[in-house]
């Protein structure tokens, strides 16, 4: 069980343009998502945590204009990289946890998604 | 702002040995601990955590010690094998979801 989808596994998108990744808990219904993005030998920086239902929450220096993120279901958050340039390549992942209210619940991760802008 | 390091960026083992991944956190804080292990160009995937008011717990093959006086904590691998060969993050959750990752340490499982 708890099992997270995360769409695409890897994109080429030119310069200026957006992107959209997906991301889906497949069993369990995700109250709450994060999203990290990962420079190659680094560690993973969180980026926002996104609630269903309402307005993410972004991490200081992240640009919320930039990183549009949508959670409208349970199953279902979406970061958008909007004009997108070479300096946002990196791996993106996202995390899931049916937890609320501030309880650990344990998190489960995506595959990540390699974005490389040309 | 607070952080989680490690102290060893990389560290190779003799296959058939135990590895013993050590980390440095700050924030006393934090509720519960997480060790993950990440293969390249996947996901992290949990390997075992902690609540902070334990000082040990056990998995397969996996032990985890929590020290909250030097604000220790470490992951060790027993009889470690090649397919352990990957980076090692622990993290820490301080409740409001946040997890927290630390810089990473590369295990090499040499056959």
């Amino acid at each position: 069980g708890a099992v997270v989808s995360q769409h695409p596994s890897r994109v080429i998108c030119k310069s200026g343009t957006s992107v959209k990744i997906e991301c889906r808990s497949l069993d369990f219904q995700a109250t709450t998502m994060f999203w990290y993005r990962q420079f190659p030998k680094q560690s993973l920086m969180l980026m926002a945590t996104s609630n269903e239902g309402s307005k993410a929450t972004y991490e200081q220096g992240v640009e919320k204009d930039k990183f549009l993120i949508n959670h409208a279901s349970l199953t279902l958050s979406t970061l958008t990289v909007t004009s997108a340039h070479p300096e946002d390549s990196s791996f993106y992942i996202c995390s899931a946890t049916p937890g609320q209210g501030g309880v650990y619940y344990g998190y489960t991760f995506g595959s990540g998604t390699r974005l490389t802008v040309v | 702002g607070e952080n989680v390091g490690l102290h060893l960026p990389t560290l190779s083992v003799q296959e058939g040995d135990n590895s013993i991944i050590n980390c440095a956190y700050s924030n006393s804080a934090s509720d519960y601990f997480i060790w993950y292990k990440q293969e390249s160009g996947k996901g992290p995937q949990f390997i075992i955590d902690i609540r902070s008011n334990m000082d040990k717990r056990q998995g397969q093959r996996v032990t985890v010690l929590l020290n909250k006086t030097v604000k220790h904590l470490s992951l060790q691998i027993a009889a470690t094998q090649p397919g352990d060969s990957a980076v090692y993050f622990c993290a820490e959750n301080t409740g409001g979801f946040k997890t927290i990752f630390g810089a990473g340490t590369r295990l090499f499982v040499k056959a």
